[in-house]
């Protein structure tokens, strides 16, 4: 398994600024994952972090509006820029620990809540 | 891409009831989870079920991969099994998740 801290836990910001998410692993990892959660929805990947190169983003997410870094295996941030009230959502960063191998157990932080106003 | 299927969307029972969640998906898949999310957010791994079945405690889960299905069994149901449960499925390179099922069980 793996133990993943994300912080912020929640925030409150205010429309056209911009918010950093961070997730560290306790154990170095291949992929990582940054999901979306809108209120009562489901989640939805928005990239996966690929350490050294750029982050491959889903379909309706962009670098400009999440840029994504992953300096090293452990470690990677989200950024939520010029953020909008549509932006408020759970954010979720995860992981599938075993390095290398693709299909293994996937694993979550707890989640930053952010609200828009 | 993949489509992922949950039923029912929503579900409530009284403590000590059995159910049956549902995932269907529309392709081929390596492997699939099933989480519980719980009211405070938190996702929490229950089973990494590619084929077969397996058990753990009063959840079971099983997965015909031929069938593109899995189900998830919950047994004497709780009050702390509320929550969200989602079925993840991983095609290439990511994993997709369902539209999950919202299960209310009362006291």
């Amino acid at each position: 398994s793996a133990v993943i801290s994300q912080k912020p836990s929640r925030d409150i910001c205010q429309r056209g600024t911009s918010l950093t998410i961070q997730c560290q692993v306790d154990s170095q990892v291949t992929m990582m994952f940054w999901y979306r959660q809108q209120p009562g929805q489901s989640l939805t990947l928005i990239a996966t972090a690929n350490q050294g190169s750029e982050a491959t983003y889903e379909s309706g997410f962009v670098i400009d509006k999440f840029p994504i870094s992953r300096p090293n295996l452990t470690f990677s941030t989200l950024t939520v820029s010029n953020m909008s009230p549509e932006d408020s959502s759970i954010y979720l960063c995860s992981v599938a620990p075993r390095l290398g191998v693709f299909g293994e157990k996937l694993f979550f932080g707890s989640g930053t809540q952010l609200s828009v106003l | 891409g993949i489509q992922v299927e949950q039923s029912p969307p929503d579900l409530i029972l009284q403590e000590g009831a059995n159910s049956t969640l549902r995932c269907n998906f529309s392709d081929s898949v390596n492997n699939l989870q099933w989480f519980h999310q719980n009211p405070w957010g938190q996702l929490i791994n229950l089973f990494y079920i590619p084929s077969g079945t397996k058990q753990n405690g009063r959840l079971s889960a099983t997965t015909v991969a031929t069938e593109r299905c899995s189900l998830l069994y919950i047994s004497s149901s709780q009050t702390t099994d509320s929550g969200v449960y989602f079925c993840a499925v991983a095609g290439t390179y990511k994993y997709i998740f369902g539209t999950g099922t919202r299960l209310k069980v009362l006291a």
